[in-house]
């Protein structure tokens, strides 16, 4: 595709409840990043994938944050029994993987999550 | 502590003027530096990135600085647009094992107005 895309483009929740969230990154880009925006807050990276695998999980606030990527491609980030405190506006970015130092990331427009 | 730090946190300017962003920054050990401009509703767009060994890089009406030395970078936007009001964030690369840890700061917010 063109960009990256994400859906749901917004969820709205009750807590307890799970939810998942998907990213479809730039095709070709073998890096994918998950962040997390809150309300007046600065971006929050939460974990990237080089390929199907995750270098870095260090981010993630707690065990019920997972993410998974298959085929090198779709990443889904699942957040279980959800809390208040999990609402926010969640971005995935993409970039091509060949110097991640420098690479340029590319930013879907985001999912928000509203749990209630 | 690795932290960034953006001043100011908010910026109204005319159309037309010229203004300037800074960034201040300990996290070691040093990576990259990049600067995004988000949208309001959008996902950030990168502007720049910059390496230890850059002092300076333009992209277009965007300029940005970086003395690795202070640990001070800044982003001087030249005769801004109404287009140019938007969130301006400041994200630090620390090297980590053989991956880069990014360490955003909170970002200014800035409105030009007619």
């Amino acid at each position: 595709g063109a960009g990256v895309s994400q859906s749901p483009s917004n969820k709205v929740t009750e807590k307890g409840k799970d939810v998942e969230l998907r990213c479809d990154p730039i095709s070709g880009h073998t890096a994918l990043y998950w962040y997390r925006q809150s309300l007046g807050q600065g971006l929050e990276f939460l974990i990237y994938f080089q390929g199907n695998s995750a270098p870095d999980k260090s981010g993630l606030p707690s065990d019920r944050f997972s993410a998974e990527r298959t085929g090198g491609s779709v990443s889904t980030l699942t957040i279980q029994r959800t809390q208040q405190e999990d609402s926010a506006v969640y971005l995935c970015a993409s970039s091509l993987g060949l110097a991640f130092s420098t690479d340029t990331q590319y930013f879907g427009p985001g999912t928000r999550l509203t749990v209630l | 502590k690795n932290q960034v730090e953006q001043s100011p946190q908010s910026l109204i300017i005319l159309e037309g003027k010229n203004c300037t962003l800074q960034c201040n920054y300990t996290v070691s050990p040093f990576s990259n530096l990049r600067w995004y401009k988000q949208d309001t509703g959008r996902g950030p767009v990168s502007l720049t990135i910059m390496t230890f060994s850059e002092n300076t890089k333009s992209n277009g009406r965007y300029t940005a600085t970086l003395d690795a030395d202070t640990k001070q970078s800044s982003l001087h936007i030249t005769a801004s647009q109404l287009s140019d009001s938007a969130s301006y964030i400041c994200v630090v690369s620390a090297l980590r094992y053989n991956t880069d840890k990014l360490i955003f700061g909170t970002g200014t917010r800035l409105q030009v107005f007619p």
